[in-house]
């Protein structure tokens, strides 16, 4: 099955920096990674996906870049704000596959500090 | 439109004991998924469905079970509840494999 790596564990930014987290996942034919974030005590919500047709794609101060050669693909967000301080979880799966899941990474806490 | 709706919110079982949580979505959506979150373990797999009247193992099954009688409710069963099974637990539901999932609020539970 899938195995989702996703690094760092924690991630501390001061307000106005950027933050990057990156994700690897073991098989070849997935080709859905979407990212969620999930606030303290709260459901976590699909904040952007990217499919395996294209290399990168972005909302406003979020953008999610996929190296499908490497496996790997990446969460960046710009200009950090307090608010974007939440675990963020990413995930993979192989949609044309039949019955399909998503798996996980074990989230990334990301802190922003005024 | 409520999305996806869990009940209940908090429960403390003991050892030995059963419970049943209920999801509900009102979007409906083909494929329902119950899901664990522990502390360091990111988001785990359950039990799936891909429609009405089907279910399917994911990661970890064990100790669990689920039915999926009308579209729009997949229910979590557990049979004899273990400190293991100590976990929030999160339903979600996706209209295709092709989509992200909808969460619904979790279920904290507490087995003493």
């Amino acid at each position: 099955g899938e195995n989702v790596e996703q690094h760092p564990s924690t991630l501390s930014v001061q307000e106005g920096d950027s933050a990057v987290i990156k994700c690897t996942y073991s098989d070849s034919a997935s080709n859905y990674f979407p990212w969620y974030k999930q606030e303290l005590g709260k459901r976590p919500q699909l904040i952007i996906d990217i499919r395996s047709n294209v290399g990168e794609k972005k909302d406003q101060r979020i953008a999610v870049t996929l190296n499908k050669t490497a496996k790997h693909f990446s969460l960046h967000i710009t200009e950090t704000q307090p608010e974007d301080s939440a675990v963020y979880f990413c995930a993979a799966s192989r949609p044309n596959s039949g019955y399909s899941t998503l798996t996980f990474g074990k989230g990334t806490m990301l802190l922003v500090s005024p | 439109n409520a999305g996806v709706t869990q009940t209940p919110k908090f429960r403390v079982l003991k050892t030995g004991q059963s419970m049943t949580l209920l999801c509900a979505q009102d979007m409906n959506h083909e494929y329902m998924y119950w899901y664990r979150q522990d502390p360091g373990m990111g988001l785990r797999l359950i039990h799936y469905s891909v429609g009405e009247g089907t279910t399917a193992k994911g990661e970890v099954p064990d100790g669990y079970n689920v039915s999926r009688l009308k579209k729009q409710n997949f229910l979590l069963g557990l049979e004899s509840a273990a400190p293991s099974q100590t976990s929030v637990y999160f339903c979600a539901s996706s209209y295709s494999i092709r989509d992200g999932y909808t969460f619904g609020s979790g279920t904290r539970l507490t087995v003493v």
